[in-house]
């Protein structure tokens, strides 16, 4: 069983630029979530895919970010217009169907954006 | 007031102590309780999870949580060099998917 993937690990571009982030979840695992971490602080949540459907979104992920999962399977996370307060680490997490608690998560390997 | 607090740390134990960390959380509807380790550079990794009253002990870890006092720890019993970490806390609430996490207590553990 692999664990959850994400592509690029860094990735170092100019401001005003556009970046897209993959991650491919824990195969089965119906449930994918973005999350963001900067230095000194915990993941801050993005977004949240149930199969293709995106049934939540964060007040931060304003409208230069946009995510997709089309095939319920792995979902792409897009910046437009890259700004240096973008910097941080992306990170991608995935959980199965659950009936009862405690609704796990797994995280992937996470992707370090530099925005220069 | 923050809806998980933790003591950043650090907190330094001697190699074979155990190691106690601390969280609490100010909203009554959570359900799930999870300490996750982060390795600096690294992602957080699932070490414990919890979601009812009491102690739930996986090998050298125990975590404990009391909901009337909104109050959930973490026991590392004969610690180690490489539990030298990050320890986030970090609750989901019954009416939502997304975790909300702390920001994470450092310990490091001396030979």
């Amino acid at each position: 069983d692999t664990g959850v993937s994400q592509d690029p690990r860094h990735k170092i571009t100019k401001r005003g630029q556009n970046v897209t982030f993959r991650c491919d979840p824990i195969s089965e695992h119906n449930r994918l979530y973005w999350y963001r971490q900067t230095l000194g602080q915990g993941p801050e949540f993005l977004t949240y895919f149930q199969n293709e459907a995106q049934l939540e979104k964060s007040r931060l992920l304003s409208d230069r970010f946009s995510a997709e999962r089309p095939k319920g399977s792995f979902s792409t996370l897009e910046i437009q217009r890259t700004e240096q307060g973008d910097s941080a680490m992306y990170l991608c997490a995935s959980s199965p169907r659950q009936w009862r608690g405690p609704y796990e998560q797994y995280f992937g390997p996470g992707t370090r954006l530099t925005v220069t | 007031q923050k809806e998980v607090e933790q003591n950043s740390g650090p907190l330094s134990v001697p190699e074979g102590a155990i190691a106690s960390l601390n969280c609490t959380y100010s909203d009554r509807g959570s359900q799930s309780f999870f300490w996750y380790r982060q390795y600096s550079g690294k992602s957080p990794e699932l070490i414990m999870s919890i979601y009812s009253n009491g102690d739930k002990e996986d090998g050298r870890f125990t975590a404990q949580l009391n909901k009337a006092s909104q109050y959930v720890s973490l026991l590392i019993r004969d610690s180690q060099p490489s539990d030298s970490a990050t320890y986030l806390c970090a609750i989901k609430y019954s009416s939502a998917s997304k975790i909300i996490f702390g920001s994470g207590t450092r310990l490091s553990i001396r030979p």
